[in-house]
């Protein structure tokens, strides 16, 4: 098993262009989530999805937008990226919301200049 | 509204000594607790969690966690650190009254085993 994949490992945006973050599990869990993590501020919710077909907002999901593909996909947009969206992108999953273990994938390292 | 609190950025142990990451939480009603780490350039792992029973809960690498309800505390301790456990962790909460919302994070506590 793969566990949690995401690409791309490594992007560098100019502001205002948009891209799209992948994330894949193999684990056939319910739960997605995104996450970034900015140095002293921990991790922090972006959006999440409890199960195919649903999305709610987390934490910090101005200048994003997500879709959830089908169980195994978990997308995040930045439609107009900014500087404040350089950040290290994590997603995770879990086979529920409620008390389950969620498991993160590598990350993705996103710089906008 | 839940909420996490790591209140050390940094803790520095020399190899060989116990080591102890405080983890504090605020819930409305009986807390689901779990410690994470990562290690430079990588994703977080799971360590351990409470959700019922024993206060005290075992984890992977020899970490344990002790639930105190009393203090409202889950901090994460180990009998003798190695520098291998140097790494970023960070403690998480769940309000099982609230629904379908996901874990809250702390801002995570930067570990310095020294050798």
């Amino acid at each position: 098993n793969a566990g949690v994949t995401q690409t791309p490992k490594f992007q560098v945006l100019k502001t205002g262009q948009s891209m799209t973050l992948q994330c894949a599990q193999d684990m056939n869990h319910n739960s997605m989530y995104w996450y970034r993590q900015d140095p002293g501020m921990g991790l922090r919710l972006i959006y999440y999805s409890a199960s195919e077909g649903t999305t709610d907002k987390g934490e910090v999901p101005n200048g994003y937008n997500v879709s959830r593909l089908n169980k195994r996909e978990f997308s995040l947009r930045l439609e107009s990226a900014a500087p404040s969206q350089t950040s290290v992108y994590f997603c995770a999953s879990s086979e529920g919301v409620r008390t389950d273990t969620q498991y993160f994938g590598p990350g993705t390292r996103l710089t906008v200049l | 509204a839940q909420s996490v609190a790591q209140p050390e950025d940094q803790v520095n142990v020399a190899e060989g000594n116990p080591l102890t990451v405080k983890c504090t939480y605020s819930v409305s009603g009986n807390p689901y607790l779990f410690w994470y780490v990562q290690y430079p350039n990588r994703g977080l792992q799971f360590l351990l969690k409470y959700i019922t029973g024993d206060n005290l809960v075992k984890g992977s690498y020899g970490f344990e966690a002790e639930f105190n309800k009393s203090q409202t505390s889950f901090h994460l301790k180990k009998p003798s650190a190695l520098v291998s456990d140097s790494a970023l962790y960070f403690c998480a909460v769940r309000d099982p009254t609230t629904g379908n919302t996901p874990l809250v994070f702390g801002k995570g506590t930067r570990l310095s085993v020294i050798a």
